[in-house]
């Protein structure tokens, strides 16, 4: 599976959008990008997952570029409870998943 | 239930004893994983069972490790000889369907190994 890059933490003002960016430059065209997120000693949340179409949720939005080499996860209205580390993962469908966890992005929303 | 349990939520126990981590996924997915988080870490994969096929063993540290899973329900990560670096948390997960969509983690064990 391809290897992710993201920044080790980012800060956010309440209320406004949380972008984090993601790079992926060796991804396949088979792999899809993934987004989880860990809240302090929780289990990861998964958010939102894209081939090559930007995606949308109730938590998230997810852009992936032309090229597929890199995406950025955007929280349109950060809340403290946002506050958390944040995972971009690059993977295969129907090869069982074995994500690849990074050391993530941490998030911290701020009042 | 209505999501991944994990028990115990923490286990203390002695270098050179063994452990075993119980995961309940949730009913009806065919898909179950084993992570293991050290402290300040990422996760990392350990093993991967999907339906009656021979599970994924390719993460396990050592032949200290194994799982077990009954069918598609209940899953034992079992650690023989315990050792101070095989303290962390042990994060199960499942999905329906292997390759498909998200998993759904469990709150982990926190291992911790004097």
């Amino acid at each position: 599976d391809a290897k992710t890059t993201q920044p080790p933490s980012m800060d956010c003002a309440e209320g406004r959008a949380a972008n984090l960016p993601c790079n992926h430059s060796t991804i396949s065209g088979n792999e899809y990008v993934y987004w989880y997120r860990q809240i302090h000693s929780q289990g990861p949340q998964y958010i939102i997952h894209g081939l090559k179409n930007n995606e949308t949720n109730e938590m998230a939005s997810l852009i992936i570029t032309e090229d597929r080499k890199s995406s950025t996860l955007i929280l349109p209205h950060a809340t403290l409870r946002d506050t958390a580390v944040y995972y971009c993962i690059v993977s295969r469908e129907n090869y069982g998943q074995n994500f690849v966890f990074g050391p993530g992005t941490r998030l911290s929303v701020l009042p | 239930g209505a999501g991944v349990s994990q028990s115990p939520s923490n286990k203390v126990t002695e270098k050179g004893k063994d452990v075993e981590l119980r995961c309940d996924p949730i009913s009806g997915h065919t898909a179950l994983y084993w992570y293991r988080q050290r402290l300040g870490q990422g996760l990392e994969f350990l093993i991967y069972f999907q339906g009656n096929s021979a599970p994924d063993k390719s993460g396990l540290p050592s032949d200290r490790f194994s799982a077990e899973r009954t069918g598609e329900s209940v899953s034992t990560l079992t650690i023989q000889r315990t050792q101070q670096e095989d303290s962390a948390v042990y994060l199960c997960a499942s999905s329906l369907l292997a390759g498909v969509g998200e998993q759904f983690f469990g709150p982990g064990t926190r291992l911790t190994v004097l």
